[in-house]
């Protein structure tokens, strides 16, 4: 059975940072696309960033470019985003998503997600 | 950016009913959409891939058409699991980007 557990969401500052990692496992992760979605509290979906099998390949909603980093660790079987300079507006769920084989850019299954919250 | 409107917001629909959800795009994204299934609490699910392909799991009552901007996601007989939060998405042109969703409630 395919799993994605997410970890490492918290409170932190505005302008702080936080890491966050994706546990894969039931499949072979070195041979797909992730991506990382939010969704804000009461709100709709966001896609936030995306990378391919060998880090050859990143993707980023404008929104977070310069501030998010997306990296995974094949070998740990893990994807991660880095989180800078964080915002208010940051505020989400975020949840891990594979993508599909053949359509790399839609994503099934997602994890159950972990809670950032940016405030002072 | 390709912005999806989904319409309506809250369809209102008794058990065994009919359900037709609409996704509009704000360009072409050819048959480059998906519709997902989100329950309170609950991460979303795959529903359908490439406008009309049912994802690993999905029961038939699913359905989904539409190319070009005006897509439709079809729930033939409404089940009562079947009441959530319904997202579209494309994957046409970057960024990636989702409908604000379509609420179908119990009448």
């Amino acid at each position: 059975e395919v799993q994605l557990v997410e970890s490492g969401g918290g409170m932190v500052q505005p302008g702080g940072s936080l890491r966050l990692s994706c546990a894969a496992s039931g499949f072979t992760f070195s041979t797909y696309w992730m991506n990382w979605v939010r969704q804000a509290p009461g709100k709709g979906l966001e896609w936030v960033a995306n990378i391919n099998q060998d880090e050859s390949q990143k993707y980023y909603v404008d929104s977070v470019k310069g501030r998010f980093t997306i990296s995974r660790d094949n070998a740990k079987n893990s994807l991660y985003l880095q989180m800078n300079s964080l915002r208010a507006e940051d505020t989400a769920v975020y949840y891990c998503a594979k993508g599909l084989m053949t359509t790399p850019n839609f994503f099934d299954p997602w994890g159950q997600g972990t809670l950032v919250t940016v405030s002072s | 950016e390709i912005v999806l409107t989904q319409s309506p917001a809250t369809l209102s629909l008794s058990p065994g009913e009919r359900a037709t959800l609409s996704c509009r795009a704000s360009q072409s994204v050819s048959s480059y959409l998906a519709w997902y299934q989100q329950k309170p609490g609950q991460a979303p699910r795959l529903l359908i891939y490439e406008a009309s392909n049912r994802a690993t799991g999905i029961p038939a009552r699913f359905s989904g058409s539409g190319s070009g901007t005006d897509f439709t996601l079809t729930i033939s007989s409404l089940e009562p699991e079947d009441f959530a939060i319904y997202y579209c998405q494309q994957r046409s042109t970057w960024p990636l980007t989702f409908g604000g969703g379509t609420k179908v409630e119990i009448k």
